[in-house]
């Protein structure tokens, strides 16, 4: 199946710093989310983008289809921001979504 | 705008025993996915429901299964718990999509944290 790597598995940041996370995944996709989950355990949408870029408040997502990764950019970054980031990606003719292991993000004030 | 709905929220269970977790999709969609997280890792696909059949299944044993009712919510049933099959259980909703075309975003629930003891 297909695999789904993270990097990095852990980033530590001071308050007002920015990030980038990456995901590279092994096959041709046809979906590709970006999610954060929060200490309860729910899953937030960031970004769908199976391609191209998006942009939403100080974060903003970048999917290069044909290389195989995406990258999730957090600017300014805010404790509020802490938590697990996950990718996650559907291949093309499957209905199964595959997940990475995870960012684990702590942004300290 | 109701978004996915999960219950219960808590599950505690004795290992050997079954246990029955329920589904409401988002308003507007009709095909539910499972999925299941266990501590410190990324959710596993478990098997996903379309017009009331399993569509695709991931890989899980049999003990594992699941119903999708006309209303399109959905049932996770697990027989014969394990203290393994501790997680946390998230059902996620979506627009069908196509097979080898077009495939929509997923929207998860709060999802139902199951302890077996």
């Amino acid at each position: 199946g297909i695999q789904v790597e993270q990097s990095p598995p852990d980033l530590i940041l001071q308050e007002g710093a920015n990030s980038t996370l990456r995901c590279n995944f092994s096959d041709s996709v046809n979906n590709l989310q970006w999610f954060h989950q929060n200490p309860w355990g729910q899953l937030i949408n960031l970004f769908y983008i199976p391609s191209g870029t998006k942009q939403n408040g100080r974060l903003s997502a970048t999917t290069v289809a044909t290389e195989r990764y995406s990258l999730l950019y957090i600017s300014s970054s805010q404790t509020t921001d802490s938590g697990v980031y996950f990718c996650a990606v559907e291949r093309s003719g499957n209905n199964d979504m595959r997940f990475g292991a995870g960012t684990r993000l702590t942004v300290k004030p | 705008d109701a978004g996915v709905t999960q219950s219960p929220t808590h599950l505690i269970k004795t290992r050997g025993q079954q246990v029955t977790l329920r589904c409401s999709p988002k308003s507007g969609h009709d095909t539910v996915s499972w999925y299941q997280q266990a501590l410190g890792q990324g959710p596993q696909f478990i098997f996903q429901y379309y017009e009331e059949e399993e569509r695709q299944r991931g890989n899980f044993p049999d003990r594992f299964s699941g119903h999708q009712f006309p209303n399109y919510s959905s049932e996770l049933n697990v027989n014969a718990l394990l203290l393994g099959d501790s997680a946390l259980y998230l059902c996620a909703s979506s627009l069908p999509g196509l097979a080898g075309g077009r495939s929509y975003e997923q929207y998860f629930g709060p999802g139902t944290r199951l302890t077996v003891t």
